[in-house]
């Protein structure tokens, strides 16, 4: 199993519509979660750290559940310019007592006109 | 504020060669990190640094050495480039390490490198 999973997508949505992604991540002593957004041929860039209790940034709401150790990140009133590749991230063990970010392969978005 | 430059943008090289991509910030970052993203294998980790002088391996080091002489730069050298080590790579850094919550990173623009 994947350390973070993400479905590829593309989903294609309207404007003005809502979509919604999950990530789900391994393993349970993971503290640390976020969205990326990447737009193509761009580095990635911090979207919003997610909180235990939720939180928002604008029409961006992300949450997290970690009974079932999964991540969410909400859109809504989708806007072209929200089409880019949205990358999830969870902190993990690597080795000898460090961590390391782990990233999710990407859920790509289309935002339709 | 320039945040985390890398240099160079585009490069090709032959197989056997050796070359270093440039990575300098100038956020007073203690930790910077190397990436390769390749198609369906998201971000893979290289190397890291938690600050000057410490440096350690990540998840793919083969291939690959780094230094960390100050705060600012984190060079990565290419030993004898193979056409395996075709990628994008990037550059990142953050205030603090993955240990500590809630630090993203910032990364550079990246480097797209052609091995052939």
């Amino acid at each position: 199993r994947k350390e973070v999973e993400q479905d590829p997508g593309p989903f294609n949505v309207p404007e003005g519509a809502t979509v919604a992604f999950n990530c789900t991540y391994s393993n349970s002593a993971s503290q640390s979660f976020f969205w990326y957004r990447q737009d193509c041929r761009k580095e990635p860039k911090l979207l919003m750290s997610v909180y235990s209790s939720g939180n928002e940034d604008g029409r961006f709401t992300a949450q997290l559940n970690r009974a079932s150790q999964y991540i969410s990140l909400l859109i809504r009133d989708s806007k072209l310019s929200d089409s880019a590749t949205y990358l999830c991230v969870v902190n993990g063990p690597h080795r000898s007592g460090t961590y390391k970010y782990i990233f999710g392969t990407g859920t790509r978005l289309k935002v339709l006109a | 504020n320039a945040g985390v430059t890398q240099t160079p943008k585009f490069q090709v090289l032959k197989t056997g060669q050796s070359m270093t991509l440039q990575c300098a910030q100038d956020m007073n970052h203690e930790y910077m990190s190397w990436y390769r993203q390749d198609p369906g294998m998201g971000l893979r980790l290289i190397h890291y640094s938690v600050g000057a002088g410490i440096t350690d391996q990540g998840e793919v080091p083969n291939g690959y050495n780094v230094s960390r002489s100050t705060t600012e730069d984190f060079p990565l050298r290419l030993l004898s480039a193979a056409p395996s080590q075709t990628s994008v790579y990037f550059c990142a850094s953050s205030y603090g390490s993955p240990q500590i919550a809630n630090y993203g990173y910032t990364f550079g623009s990246g480097t797209r490198l052609t091995v052939v």
